[in-house]
């Protein structure tokens, strides 16, 4: 268990709703991730958090925004949601504190998007 | 971008068989991972690899970085019914983010 929380895990919203997905982890790790999953994809990197108020894009970040004001909170929001955003939402910490960062993450459980 | 071509897909074996999947990709990467995924739950990781040619082992799996650092492979002897579940490959590049790119996973079934 590396002490992380998503919420809401299921949620169904309409296209054009904003919606504001949470990770919260109770280790004090500096780097967080957001992945989504789809079938045939595998996970894609959305944005990740190197620290407070430190983020950068990945993969697939159109359509979406992050923000981290404390070491334990990562939230992703998207704007205005579209139907090609349902998806399961994964955040990851790495456990990595110093300069190398082998990418060994941890997953939280998930949150599955629906938008109608 | 860069890609991950994992395979096979899907798999459908028999309990005690063992089971080999592989990963490709047209670029270098600095790092292999090995995770597996149960249903309704995220990826756990299984195995790391950190050097080219590197071999490891982790109960039943085993795992291998490439020499060419271009590919990797997993190994699950004599499998069980718990096995069951969506493998993922995963490199990275850099070594100081932790980004990952991954493979499409490959769903293992194994019938007891």
């Amino acid at each position: 268990d590396a002490g992380i929380t998503q919420s809401p895990r299921h949620k169904v919203t309409e296209t054009g709703t904003p919606v504001t997905l949470r990770c919260h982890q109770t280790e004090n790790h500096r780097y967080m991730y957001w992945y989504r999953q789809d079938p045939g994809h595998g996970l894609r990197l959305i944005h990740y958090s190197y620290g407070v108020k430190d983020t950068d894009k990945g993969e697939v970040s159109d359509g979406y925004s992050v923000s981290r004001s404390k070491t334990e909170d990562f939230l992703l929001t998207l704007e205005s949601a579209t139907s090609s955003q349902t998806s399961v939402y994964f955040c990851a910490i790495s456990r990595s504190s110093g300069r190398e960062n082998t990418g060994e993450l941890f997953f939280g459980e998930g949150s599955r998007l629906t938008v109608l | 971008g860069q890609q991950l071509n994992q395979s096979p897909q899907s798999m459908f074996i028999q309990e005690g068989e063992d089971v080999s999947m592989n990963c490709t990709s047209s670029s270098i990467f600095n790092t292999w991972l090995w995770y597996k995924q149960d249903p309704g739950e995220g990826p756990v990781l299984l195995i790391a690899l950190y050097k080219a040619g590197e071999l490891t082992s982790n109960g039943r799996l085993t795992a291998q970085f490439g020499i060419t650092r271009k590919d990797s492979f997993l190994n699950i002897s004599a499998s069980i019914p718990s096995d069951v579940g969506i493998y993922f490959c995963a490199g990275s590049v850099t070594s100081n983010t932790g980004k990952l790119i991954f493979g499409q996973g490959t769903t293992l079934q194994v019938k007891p």
